[in-house]
């Protein structure tokens, strides 16, 4: 079975400063992808990044960006130039290859924004 | 294009009877799958259907059970509700062979 883990349950940061969010999972299939959902006061789950575990290079969307470690099974989100609505839960999610949409999410970092 | 609607948003039942929600994907996708949101157990899978078949399935008891309708509408049921199933249930929905799943707002049950 597989496990993802969010070790900081809250996280806070200074408008236009960088945070990293951290991230491990535990599996033993070699073929998989690992998410970044945010959800914010709204309760709607929303995509923020997609890493193909089959991909060396590091996903980046605009101001994400992740840290895709395949060997250590580590996975964290680096959010640069922070603004006040990317205050939100952030659920780190693992998904298996070919196994249909079936997600394993961590437990969640709650992150704010300050201005 | 609509996004993911889960209805109702709100429920309030009592112990022991039974609920059923209802999700209807983005057009045109065949996949949706449903979990389950708790402050104590995070976000937990229950299961998923594509084609009106379920494919995956959590480790949720028998009380928890759903289907699928051929335009894709999702719906779950649980029977004999319990004071833990209080929780947010979402559902995603996600297209052909896509990796990315679409969530809906959810639908905030809570028994009493």
């Amino acid at each position: 079975a597989q496990t993802v883990t969010q070790s900081q349950p809250e996280m806070s940061v200074q408008e236009a400063e960088t945070v990293t969010l951290s991230c491990t999972y535990d599996t033993s299939e070699n073929n998989y992808y690992l998410f970044w959902y945010k959800q914010p006061p709204s309760r709607q789950m929303i995509l923020v990044i997609r890493q193909e575990a089959y991909k060396q290079q590091n996903a980046t969307e605009n101001r994400f960006s992740v840290n895709f470690q395949k060997a250590a099974k580590s996975f964290s989100l680096k959010i640069s130039d922070s603004q006040l609505g990317d205050t939100a839960m952030y659920f780190c999610a693992f998904m298996k290859l070919n196994y249909g949409q079936n997600f394993v999410f961590g437990p969640g970092t709650r992150l704010s924004v300050l201005p | 294009k609509a996004g993911v609607t889960q209805t109702p948003r709100y429920l309030i039942k009592t112990r022991g009877q039974q609920v059923t929600l209802s999700c209807s994907p983005i057009s045109g996708h065949r996949s949706v799958s449903w979990y389950q949101q708790t402050p104590g157990q995070g976000l937990q899978f229950l299961f998923e259907y594509f084609s009106e078949t379920q494919r995956n399935k959590g480790n949720f008891p028998g009380r928890f059970s759903g289907r699928q309708f051929s335009n894709s509408r999702s719906e779950m049921n649980v029977s004999t509700l319990e004071l833990g199933d209080s929780a947010l249930y979402l559902c995603a929905s996600s297209g052909h062979e896509s990796t990315e799943a679409f969530f809906g707002q959810g639908t905030r049950l809570t028994v009493v």
